[in-house]
């Protein structure tokens, strides 16, 4: 299973919601990333997680808070977010858990976000 | 610091024609790792390639080829034969292999093949 799954592939919410994307991975892969795509622009780090612990946050805003359940899941709980946050989030894995990481990262298909 | 520059915006081939993508990357380390991903109308990155810094052969991938050139710091992209599915955006990316160093993306290439 070489495959990255995200949920939900959409999701629309108010600026008072609070919600959750989710990531999964079972190529046993140590690392686990967030990134954050707007139209017509590369991803941008948001945060990453090595062998289950935080290691990178790219000073995100608080509204994004990370969480890594265990080696294969990755959440990312939303709350209060502005307009200006709707976007492409794209998780990532990599093979080892080492910062930086220099192994290839395998991306899911993405969560495109809306922030009304 | 690093820095990736993928000077083309935008590309339109026909089918068939070759298109050659440019990738142009400064860093004053010498260890470190170059990558292309291709992302698709879709949305998902797919990795298409990782080279290091000290392997400057080129290589050929079916339709796919890479040039890696450390005296121009170049890795250039070249596919051979477009065709419409290989319409997407193109990202070359670089990440040192020494301390505090995340992936750094161009700003990527829109390739549009048409029939």
């Amino acid at each position: 299973d070489t495959e990255v799954t995200q949920t939900p592939k959409h999701l629309v919410m108010g600026m008072t919601n609070k919600k959750s994307l989710k990531c999964e991975q079972h190529m046993g892969h140590r690392a686990m990333y967030w990134y954050k795509q707007k139209a017509k622009k590369p991803p941008e780090l948001m945060f990453v997680y090595s062998y289950e612990k935080l290691s990178i946050n790219e000073s995100v805003p608080s509204r994004f808070s990370p969480e890594c359940p265990n080696s294969s899941l990755l959440n990312l709980h939303l709350h209060a977010l502005q307009p200006e946050d709707s976007a492409l989030y794209l998780c990532a894995s990599s093979q080892d858990g080492v910062s930086p990481s220099i192994n290839e990262q395998f991306f899911g298909p993405g969560t495109r976000l809306t922030v009304l | 610091a690093q820095k990736v520059t993928q000077a083309q915006t935008e590309i339109s081939v026909v089918e068939k024609e070759d298109v050659t993508l440019d990738c142009v990357y400064e860093t004053r380390d010498t260890t470190y790792y170059l990558f292309w991903y291709k992302q698709p109308p879709s949305g998902e990155l797919v990795f298409l390639i990782r080279r290091n810094s000290f392997d400057e052969q080129n290589e050929i991938s079916g339709r796919y080829s890479w040039n890696f050139q450390k005296s121009t710091s170049s890795f250039n992209f070249t596919i051979t034969a477009s065709q419409v599915v290989d319409s997407a955006v193109y990202f070359c990316a670089l990440i040192l292999n020494s301390g505090y160093s995340t992936l750094t993306f161009g700003k990527g290439t829109m390739l549009l093949v048409s029939p």
